[in-house]
């Protein structure tokens, strides 16, 4: 049960796109199409922001979308604006249990 | 409107046990897995550990089989996460979540201090 492994930290001016990836294995990632990704703000509870790895749930902007090509999946926010900036967790079902990346934190500049 | 609302958190020291318990209305809690997935201060989101919708099935991260139970009472519209022979890693916000596609609701979380 390793982490999945995410950047750190990515930035963007408002208005611009930004890609976040989310790198397993075969065991996880690349082995089901059940990876999620969730935005936290400082103290608050996570979100779900795209399940079954580009499904965006209402209400979700549709800014936010989802890819996953191999043992890697992705998440790309277009049209960046001041209210994305967060951390952001990706997680993906591995047979027998549930992994989570790092996280992200997301800053608009 | 779905609410979680986890209770029974606070601060126990090393080796001690600890019962949380998560309080669900607004959905039919027994059409729903359950997990729980905790939070260490300025670290990232680890899941802890999953319950099927009748409490048939369970599943553990490594780092707390054994020492963790999960469990359910759909009678309560509650669910529960035993947690014993604690240590200072397993300090952490625990959050209660719903899942069916994805996990789509989160409670506000409950704090659980392991210091002597």
């Amino acid at each position: 049960q390793s982490a999945l492994t995410q950047p750190r930290s990515v930035s963007g001016s408002p208005g611009q796109s930004v890609t976040i990836s989310c790198t397993g294995t075969s065991s996880d990632v690349g082995g089901y199409d059940y990876v999620s990704w969730y935005q936290q703000y400082p103290g608050k509870a996570p979100k779900l922001m795209i399940h079954d790895v580009s499904k965006r749930p209402s209400g979700v902007p549709d800014r936010f979308s989802g890819s996953k090509s191999g043992n890697t999946a992705s998440l790309t926010i277009s049209g960046l604006q001041a209210e994305d900036e967060a951390d952001y967790y990706c997680c993906s079902y591995a047979g027998s249990a549930w992994v989570f990346g790092g996280g992200t934190k997301v800053t608009v500049l | 409107e779905v609410q979680l609302v986890e209770s029974g958190g606070g601060l126990v020291q090393p080796g001690g046990s600890l019962r949380l318990s998560c309080a669900a209305s607004g959905f039919t809690f027994s059409n729903y897995w359950m997990h729980w997935v905790r939070q260490a201060p300025g670290k990232g989101l680890v899941w802890v550990s999953f319950v099927n919708s009748d409490g048939s099935s369970t599943k553990y991260a490594d780092s707390v089989k054994g020492r963790f139970t999960i469990s359910r009472d759909n009678a309560k519209n509650t669910l529960y996460l035993q947690m014993n022979s604690l240590s200072a890693e397993d300090t952490a916000v625990y959050y209660c979540v719903r899942s069916r596609e994805g996990f789509d609701y989160w409670g506000q979380g409950t704090v659980v201090t392991v210091s002597s």
